[in-house]
């Protein structure tokens, strides 16, 4: 069965202090690799896309990696405004492009 | 373009009344989506649409069902709303493509079930 599984559940850091997000995956054929954020009452917005092992991407403060089973997201030196749900989320071989997520890690910024 | 829009924005139901939720999009996406999200469980497929006049089953379609006469939208119905229906729901839009895409969200609704 294909699985997402995020950790920690929740995060708090003191705004400069550098961490990462994990994202362990279990699938049966990798499409792509998907990191989202997600503000309170909000929907989901895209950050990156990862396509294969060894592949990074970078924004701003954050960058994604991959392996074969699992991502990172690393934040340096976070500021309050980077506060939100990540979501990760995996999209399988198959003609749907449907996409299974994580349950998300809440990340807590403080000044 | 205004994306991925959904009517309403929040509702508020009694168990055994039906209700449907809209999403359109404007950039012309062949496929769209239905999720549910609930606290610490993630966002969780209902349905899809490969294309206009197509549906497809997800991880939890109980108790829902979709329709996709037009190419920019997507509609969610409740035949008979239960509280276990309480939740917010997203829908999302990719344009085919050759690779992995980013999906588009739009803004949710959130719907309770009393």
């Amino acid at each position: 069965e294909d699985q997402v599984t995020q950790s920690p559940e929740a995060l708090r850091l003191q705004e400069g202090e550098s961490s990462s997000l994990n994202c362990s995956y279990t699938v049966s054929g990798l499409r792509g690799l998907f990191w989202y954020r997600q503000d309170p009452g909000k929907g989901p917005e895209f950050l990156f896309t990862l396509y294969s092992a060894g592949e990074e991407k970078e924004k701003e403060r954050l960058k994604a990696t991959l392996t074969k089973k699992e991502s990172f997201l690393h934040i340096t030196a976070p500021k309050p405004e980077d506060s939100a749900t990540y979501l990760c989320a995996v999209q399988v071989m198959d003609s749907s492009y449907k996409l299974i997520f994580g349950s998300g890690t809440r990340l807590l910024v403080r000044p | 373009n205004a994306g991925v829009t959904q009517t309403p924005k929040f509702r508020v139901l009694k168990t055994g009344q039906s209700m449907t939720l809209l999403c359109a999009q404007d950039m012309n996406h062949e496929y769209m989506y239905w999720y549910r999200q609930d606290p610490g469980m993630g966002l969780r497929l209902i349905h899809y649409s490969v294309g206009e006049g197509t549906t497809a089953k997800g991880e939890v379609p109980d108790g829902y069902n979709v329709s996709r006469l037009k190419k920019q939208n997507f509609l969610l119905g409740l035949e008979s709303a239960a509280p276990s229906q309480t939740s917010v729901y997203f829908c999302a839009s990719i344009g085919s493509s050759g690779r992995a895409g980013e999906q588009y969200f739009g803004p949710g609704t959130r719907l309770t079930v009393t």
